[in-house]
């Protein structure tokens, strides 16, 4: 199985501050890479995917970069509504693992 | 739109059996491949199966291969997962989950459609 590798697990920070979560794949996947937010008792909401392609909807302060196996989110100006948790998905090969989540707390 | 909901969860017993289903509206149902995702409490996301768009070809984590059997109704709109011996590691929120692109075994596109998801808690 692909292993997927988020940092941190854990994120403290402030409204208006960048913010970058890296996902590092075990096996190169090309872009075969999403990434999800998800809020306490909620289901995952996808925000890219492809690596970098933004889903329908999604504010452009999300971005997504990389490819092969070095992958970040990157949240430009922290709003109040994106304290979540973040959760990296491969989905070149099945199983179609996760990363272990990155949650993003109000400092 | 699309949806997807969930039910059949529920509390079962160790060595127990459930069968979840998920009622899809909203897309050509036929099109895409469906899956369950779930999350135990405080933990992280979890593949357990995938399903193609005829049914032909099914994948399973190695957590569940030999105890879960994943299936679709093409004319109801409708996933299942049927889940055999169940234990306290199969408890979680289990998600019935749409692929956003039609290919099977890799996707581009993300999972672009989740549902509300179901409970499962495994106790005597």
């Amino acid at each position: 199985d692909i292993q997927l590798t988020q940092s941190p697990s854990f994120l403290s920070a402030s409204v208006g501050d960048r913010v970058t979560i890296t996902c590092r794949a075990s096996h190169a996947i090309a872009n075969y890479l999403a990434w999800y937010q998800q809020k306490p008792g909620k289901a995952p909401n996808l925000l890219i995917y492809g690596a970098s392609t933004l889903q329908t909807g999604v504010p452009s302060r999300f971005s997504g970069s990389g490819s092969g196996t070095d992958f970040t989110l990157t949240i430009s100006s922290l709003q109040p509504e994106d304290f979540a948790t973040y959760h990296c998905q491969q989905l070149n090969h099945y199983p179609w693992t996760f990363g272990q989540g990155t949650k993003v707390e109000i400092q | 739109e699309v949806h997807l909901v969930e039910s059949g969860g529920g509390l079962v017993q160790p060595g127990g059996s459930l069968r979840l289903s998920c009622l899809a509206s909203g897309f050509t149902f036929s099109d895409f491949s469906l899956h369950w995702v779930r999350q135990a409490p405080g933990r992280g996301l979890e593949f357990v199966s995938a399903i193609d768009r005829t049914a032909y070809s099914t994948h399973y984590a190695d957590s569940v291969t030999g105890r879960f059997t994943i299936s679709r109704d093409n004319s109801k709109y409708t996933l299942h997962l049927q889940m055999t011996n169940l234990g306290a590691e199969d408890s979680a929120v289990y998600y019935c989950v749409k692929s956003g692109g039609r290919s099977y075994g890799y996707d581009y596109y993300g999972m672009d459609a989740w549902g509300q998801g179901t409970t499962v808690t495994v106790s005597s």
